[in-house]
């Protein structure tokens, strides 16, 4: 089992749709959730970071983390061509005292006009 | 402000040879991470600086990896005896200091190794 595992893609969505991006992890005491957004040729830019169960919103981003489940998710309303990138959720593992981030394979999300 | 800076943007390299590459941090973030980034492995975790403390090698995937960081700023990641399963995006992130802060990722060095 991978460590961090992503929702097989690509996933493809209408404008102005809700893309729903999902995550499970393996370590039960990791302790902090994010995910990143990479647009093709860049480098990775952090979009929403979690730490606690329930939600968090950001703007038209919302995270959920539920931890009894090891799982964690992206909510996009509202979705926009701009939208369209490989989103990756990462975690920092339980018993680690600095940011080591453990990466999913990442989700291809494209966004159709 | 500026931000993470890598170089080169890209190298090209012949198999067996020596590359280097080179991160600037942010200035004042005290904690420096490289990261590699290939299309069968993702993006995996190389090494973790921080300030003056023994780094964490744990991800270094072989003896022919190596990394310094000198004066608590720039860092030099060198690959030995360059072999073609090297090729990856290698990129170089920094945060200002604790596991929640935010890392910074540069643009990263793509390294092709013929």
């Amino acid at each position: 089992q991978k460590e961090v595992e992503q929702n097989s893609g690509p996933l493809s969505v209408p404008e102005g749709a809700i893309a729903s991006l999902n995550c499970t992890y393996s370590d039960r005491v990791s302790q902090s959730f994010f995910w990143y957004r990479q647009y093709s040729g860049k480098s990775p830019e952090l979009i929403m970071s979690i730490y606690s169960n329930g939600d968090k919103e950001d703007g038209r981003f919302t995270a959920q983390l539920n931890k009894a489940s090891q799982y964690v998710s992206l909510l996009i309303r509202d979705s926009q061509p701009s939208d369209s990138a490989t989103y990756l959720c990462a975690v920092i593992r339980g018993g680690t005292s600095y940011g080591k981030l453990t990466f999913g394979q990442g989700t291809i999300l494209t966004v159709h006009p | 402000g500026a931000g993470v800076s890598q170089s080169p943007s890209n190298k090209v390299t012949e198999k067996g040879k020596d590359v280097e590459l080179r991160c600037d941090p942010i200035s004042g973030h005290t904690a420096l991470y490289w990261y590699r980034q290939s299309l069968g492995q993702g993006l995996e975790f190389l090494i973790y600086f921080q300030g003056n403390s023994a780094p964490d090698k744990s991800g270094l995937p072989s003896d022919r990896f190596s990394a310094e960081r000198t004066g608590g700023s720039v860092s030099t990641l060198t690959i030995q005896r360059t072999q073609q399963e090297d090729s990856a995006v290698y990129l170089c992130a920094s945060s200002p200091k604790g596991s929640r802060d935010t890392q910074y990722f540069g643009p990263g060095t793509r390294l092709t190794v013929l």
